[in-house]
């Protein structure tokens, strides 16, 4: 499985751009770039997915390298909710039926 | 859609007594799929279910803990007997995935856990 490295923790501002980076050297050619996030006594939430392009949706943009060896998960403007635990996760190819195996994530945490 | 549903919420239970936790899957999804989350070793998976079909229980720790899924519509997560070091966060997920699984993107949803502590 491709493993991902991502910073312990950070800190952000409220009302500013969050950009949480993700290294993912070993990814393989079909395998996705996933974020999920954990806020503070709930279960993981997705929020976003990509291959090769960037991809934005109404939580967050991602942007993957050209080489795809890492991407950066930007949430445009924070709030205090956005403080949780942010895991990047690289999902296995071939017959995982979706199996996804989290690491430690970056803890974020938005200040007023 | 009322999303992942799992309960108790809260259990607390006695070391070597029966523990069983309940999961019913977002309707339509037909992959499932337990997790357990403590400080020391994050979130692990401990199996995953594809139509009602497990397909891979080797994050199950031992013999003392069995899964089901006897439905599209509910699993159980069995823990016999419990011990302290089974006190932790089980979280249930469940997503749609076609058969056999292409190499798109698969989406979970998780549920609000099942909280455990063994005394």
């Amino acid at each position: 499985d491709a493993k991902t490295t991502q910073p312990t923790s950070m800190d952000c501002a409220e009302g500013r751009a969050a950009n949480l980076p993700c290294n993912h050297s070993t990814i393989s050619g079909n395998e996705y770039v996933y974020w999920y996030r954990q806020i503070h006594s709930q279960g993981p939430q997705y929020i976003i997915h990509g291959l090769k392009n960037n991809e934005t949706n109404e939580m967050a943009s991602l942007i993957i390298t050209e080489d795809r060896k890492s991407s950066t998960l930007i949430l445009p403007h924070a709030t205090l909710r956005d403080t949780a635990v942010y895991y990047c996760i690289v999902r296995p190819g071939g017959t995982s039926y979706g199996k996804l195996t989290f690491g430690q994530g970056t803890i974020l945490t938005v200040h007023p | 859609d009322a999303g992942v549903i799992q309960s108790p919420r809260h259990e607390v239970t006695e070391m070597g007594q029966e523990v069983t936790l309940r999961c019913k899957p977002i309707s339509g999804h037909n992959s499932l799929f337990w997790y357990r989350q403590t400080m020391m070793r994050g979130l692990e998976l401990l199996i995953y279910f594809n139509n009602n079909v497990p397909i891979d229980d080797s994050g199950m720790p031992e013999d003392r803990f069995s899964a089901k899924m006897p439905n599209a519509s509910f699993s159980t997560l069995k823990i016999q007997p419990s011990e302290p070091r089974d006190s932790a966060v089980y979280f249930c997920a469940s997503s749609y995935q076609v058969s056999p699984p292409l190499s798109g993107a698969n989406v979970l949803t998780f549920g609000a856990g099942s909280r455990l502590t063994v005394l």
